[in-house]
């Protein structure tokens, strides 16, 4: 499994852009990388997922560089109810288990 | 709503006691994963069924086990339970058995509260 890591919690304001970076050094050529969301006392909810370079849906975009090192889940025009944490996984079909991190707590203020 | 269904929501029992937790996944998947989540803490993997055979396991307690019957519906048993066993259980469920490029739906949980 890749270890991920990714920023505790973030704090942005109403309006904003916010950039949450995830690295995952050994991710290997098959492995895909996701991303999930979860508001309190529910389940994850899918935003978006990736292998290279950009992807966008209507509610992200990701952005994974060359060496898929690490990858950028970008949010544009943040309101109050994107509070939430965001967790970063990057899904193996050598592995049958999805793993999450501790996520980031993205807390917008107003 | 994503189509994955947890019965109950809610559930208060006893130290000591069983209880059964209820999964039924998406229309159509075959997946089904446990998850674990005490208060302020993250998701921990429990275990995962593919078609009814168990496919990978994670940090399950002897006292929890599950299964997946023929219909794809999913339970998860937890047994002899202790306050440290109260928290949010969740399960998933995907389209495929491995990881990767896969996309999971989670239902909305079952609050289990030990007293």
């Amino acid at each position: 499994l890749a270890k991920t890591t990714q920023p505790i919690s973030m704090d942005s304001y109403e309006g904003q852009e916010v950039n949450i970076t995830c690295s995952h050094n050994n991710i290997a050529t098959n492995d895909y990388i996701t991303w999930y969301q979860q508001f309190p006392s529910q389940g994850p909810r899918f935003i978006i997922q990736g292998y290279k370079t950009k992807v966008t849906n209507e509610v992200a975009s990701l952005f994974i560089p060359a060496d898929r090192k690490s990858s950028t889940l970008s949010l544009p025009r943040v309101s109050l109810s994107d509070t939430a944490v965001y967790y970063c996984l990057v899904e193996s079909d050598r592995d049958d288990k999805i793993i999450f991190g501790k996520g980031t707590r993205l807390h917008i203020l107003p | 709503d994503s189509g994955v269904t947890q019965t109950p929501k809610h559930l208060i029992t006893a130290t000591g006691q069983r209880v059964t937790l209820r999964c039924s996944p998406r229309s159509g998947d075959l997946s089904v994963y446990w998850y674990q989540q005490s208060l302020d803490q993250g998701l921990q993997f429990l275990i995962q069924y593919y078609n009814g055979e168990e496919r990978a396991k994670g940090n399950i307690l002897e006292r929890f086990s599950a299964q997946q019957f023929p219909d794809l519906h999913s339970e998860l048993n937890l047994s002899s339970l202790e306050l440290g066993d109260s928290a949010l259980y969740f399960c998933a469920s995907s389209a495929q058995d491995r990881s990767s490029g896969n996309t999971i739906y989670f239902g909305e949980g079952s609050w289990l509260t030990v007293v």
